[in-house]
């Protein structure tokens, strides 16, 4: 079964400054997807970027971007300009692009604060 | 359009009662899932419908949970007999149908149901 792995519980960053949250992932698949969602107190989930295995360059969404290393099986996403609505839970997502169900492997969260 | 919704945002109920979760997908999705984000558990995958098939019901906990997707649009997911480990946010989610071999869905969130069982 795939797993993933988000080792910062809590990270913090300066309005404006630049942030990266790690994200690692086990799988034995070739063909899959993952996401980065944004949970903030209202609960919503919100797509804030993905990005397809297949595809070697990294995906870009304004101000976020992915470092995507599939070797090393890592998914990092960048903030860059913090904003002060940035700050919320992060999750990062896995699915496999194979399977019927295409359901989401989420990691635990890293939850992001920004500081004014 | 309309996101997903979801109701009620809130729900207290007492150990052993029943309850129901309800959730509207976004017009035209065809594809929906449920899942439980727990403090102790994360976010969990419960339940999947797509269109017509048979539901993948692999995620759901114990054979109290039940859901069922009436006219392939409204889905209900049902706790009978509640216990407390059941208090968590349930999240549903939807996604358009794809084309072709590579899908690109995203599943689109609804706002949750917390659920706390007293």
């Amino acid at each position: 079964a795939q797993t993933v792995t988000q080792s910062q519980p809590e990270m913090s960053v300066q309005e404006a400054e630049t942030v990266t949250l790690s994200c690692t992932y086990d799988t034995s698949e070739s063909d899959y997807y993952l996401f980065w969602y944004k949970q903030p107190p209202s609960r919503q989930m919100i797509l804030v970027i993905r990005q397809e295995a297949y595809k070697q360059q990294n995906a870009t969404e304004n101000r976020f971007s992915v470092n995507f290393q599939k070797a090393a099986k890592s998914f990092s996403l960048k903030i860059s300009d913090s904003q002060l609505g940035d700050a919320a839970m992060y999750f990062c997502a896995y699915r496999s692009g194979g399977s019927v169900t295409e359901k989401l492997v989420f990691g635990k969260g890293t939850k992001l604060t920004v500081n004014p | 359009g309309a996101g997903v919704s979801q109701s009620p945002s809130n729900k207290v109920t007492e150990k052993g009662k029943d309850v129901e979760l309800r959730c509207d997908p976004i017009s035209g999705h065809t594809a929906l899932y449920w899942y439980r984000q727990s403090l102790g558990q994360g976010l969990e995958f419960l339940i999947y419908f797509q269109g017509n098939s048979a539901p993948d019901k692999s995620g759901l906990p114990s054979d109290r949970f039940s859901a069922e997707r009436t006219g392939g649009s409204v889905s209900t997911l049902t706790i009978q007999r509640t216990q407390q480990e059941d208090s968590a946010v349930y999240l549903c989610a939807s996604s358009p149908p794809g084309g072709g071999f590579r899908t690109k869905e995203t599943q689109y969130f609804g706002p949750g149901t917390r659920l706390l069982v007293l």
